[in-house]
C-alpha cells in the first residue's frame, strides 16, 4: 500500500523558514515524480512544486518561486521542501503528492494527509 | 492563472452533471494531460481522472472526462449523495501543473 506522510508543518513567524519532508513506502520510490500541493484555508487546491524521479526536472509556481526548494534524497525515499521568507499567504495545509509515472504530468495517484503550516506572528 | 471552473453545480440523484474547466492554448489546448480529483473535506483528494479520459482502475465509471479546444468536462451520470464533493481540474503548463478554482458539487 502506498504511504506518503508528511511532517515539518507548524506555527512560524513572518520572514522565517520551515522545512517539510515526505516520508514515503510501498512503491519503487526512484521510479516516480513527486509533487508539492497545499490548500490555504477556505482556498482551493494549489500546485507549488514537482520533481521528477531523477530530480532532473523541477519546477515551481509564481507564488513561489525563489523562495521555496524542492528536493528529493530517493535512498532515503524523502521528499522535502524548503520554504523561506515564509508569509501569511504561505499559511495552508501541504500535501505530498505521487505521480503516476516518472515524469510530471500533474496526475497525482496517492496524496498524503497533510501538514499544516501556519505563518503568524 | 488558474483554470477556470464554475464555483458550483448541483444536481438531483439520478441526474447526470457536467463540470467545465477551461484553460488557454498553452495548457488544456496544448496538452492531452487533463485530470480530475474529488476532495471531500477531511480528507486527501483522489484522482478520478487523468489524461484528459482515463479512469484510475476502481474509479467508477459514473464518472467520464472529455475534452474540445482549451476546455476540459468532467460529466458525473446517475448522481449519488456520496458524489457530493469539491471537484478539481488540472493541467499541465509547461513543467508546471495548473488547478483550476474547484467546482462544488450538492446533491439536492
Amino acid at each position: 500500500e502506498v504511504q506518503l506522510v508528511e511532517s515539518g508543518g507548524g506555527l512560524v513567524q513572518p520572514g522565517r523558514s520551515l522545512r517539510l519532508s515526505c516520508a514515503a513506502s510501498g512503491f519503487p520510490f526512484d521510479d516516480y515524480a513527486l509533487h508539492w500541493v497545499r490548500q490555504a484555508p477556505g482556498k482551493g487546491l494549489e500546485w507549488v512544486s514537482g520533481i521528477s524521479w531523477n530530480s532532473n526536472t523541477l519546477d515551481y509556481s509564481d507564488s513561489v518561486k525563489g523562495r521555496f526548494t524542492i528536493s528529493r534524497d530517493n535512498a532515503k525515499k524523502s521528499l522535502y521542501l524548503e520554504m523561506n521568507t515564509l508569509s501569511a499567504e504561505d499559511t495552508a495545509l501541504y500535501y505530498c503528492a505521487k505521480e503516476m509515472g516518472s515524469n510530471y504530468l500533474g496526475w497525482f495517484d496517492s496524496w498524503g494527509q497533510g501538514t499544516l503550516v501556519v505563518v503568524s506572528s | 492563472s488558474a483554470l477556470t471552473q464554475p464555483a458550483s453545480v448541483s444536481g438531483s440523484p439520478g441526474q447526470s452533471i457536467t463540470i467545465s474547466c477551461t484553460g488557454t492554448s498553452s495548457d488544456i489546448g496544448d496538452y492531452d494531460f487533463v485530470s480530475w480529483y474529488q476532495h471531500r473535506p477531511g480528507k486527501a483528494p483522489k484522482l478520478i481522472i487523468y489524461a484528459v479520459s482515463n479512469r484510475p482502475s476502481g474509479v467508477s465509471n459514473r464518472f467520464s472526462g472529455s475534452k474540445s479546444g482549451n476546455t476540459a468536462s468532467l460529466t458525473i451520470s446517475g448522481l449519488q449523495a456520496d458524489d457530493e464533493a469539491d471537484y478539481y481540474c488540472t493541467s499541465y503548463r509547461g513543467l508546471r501543473v495548473i488547478f483550476g478554482g474547484g467546482t462544488q458539487v450538492t446533491v439536492l
